[in-house]
């Protein structure tokens, strides 16, 4: 069965400092990630996906993610935070029937 | 731009009371689906669709239905409300996988 992990509750980064998000999946096959965001009581965003191709995916807001197969892992990064970076990341894996399975998420705060 | 909504943001419902949730795409996506999300558990899939009338259930289906009359409207039945369905509810659509997009979400309350 698919599944992912996002091994950090929450993460705390300086505003201007590199952030990285974490998250590591385990599916069957060759794997489609997605990361999403939400902001409070509002619906998740997309942000970028990985398919196939280059392991370092850009996506929307300057974030950018890393696929590492070896690993198992798709790090959401961004190398310079913004405060209003902050929200919930959702890291997801695609399965069976196209449905995504999600991890817990992570909050992310940036502070000024 | 796809764009799904969600009829309702917010509901107040009383204890077994029979409630709709319902969910519209405008770009004739085949797949959609319904989640619930509570803090520390992500979302959970209760119910999905990959087309007309076919509803298969997630992970969490017990106390939920589904209905799919038309290709753009998917609706998520509580046939009889608990206070353990107070969450929020959200709903998605796909088109074969490649790229999902969610409702703003609607977050119930059942008292």
């Amino acid at each position: 069965a698919q599944s992912v992990a996002q091994p950090e509750d929450q993460v705390n980064v300086a505003e201007g400092n590199p952030l990285t998000v974490k998250c590591t999946y385990s599916v069957s096959g060759n794997p489609y990630l997605f990361w999403y965001v939400q902001y409070p009581n509002r619906g998740l965003q997309f942000l970028l996906k990985y398919i196939t191709g280059d392991n370092l995916v850009k996506g929307s807001y300057g974030f950018e993610a890393e696929f590492n197969k070896s690993q198992t892992s798709f790090h959401l990064k961004k190398p310079s935070a913004l405060v209003s970076d902050s929200a919930l990341y959702f890291c997801a894996v695609r399965g069976y029937g196209n449905k995504l399975v999600f991890g817990a998420g992570t909050i992310l705060r940036v502070k000024s | 731009d796809v764009k799904v909504t969600q009829s309702s943001r917010y509901l107040v419902k009383r204890t077994g009371e029979k409630v709709f949730l319902e969910c519209v795409q405008d770009m004739d996506h085949e797949n959609m689906f319904w989640y619930r999300q509570d803090p520390g558990l992500g979302l959970r899939l209760i119910y999905f669709s990959y087309d007309v009338k076919m509803k298969e259930k997630g992970d969490i289906p017990e106390g939920y239905s589904v209905s799919r009359e038309k290709k753009e409207r998917f609706s998520l039945i509580l046939e009889s409300a608990s206070t353990n369905q107070t969450s929020m509810y959200l709903c998605a659509s796909s088109f074969r996988g490649q790229g999902y997009t969610f409702g703003s979400g609607t977050r119930l309350t059942v008292v």
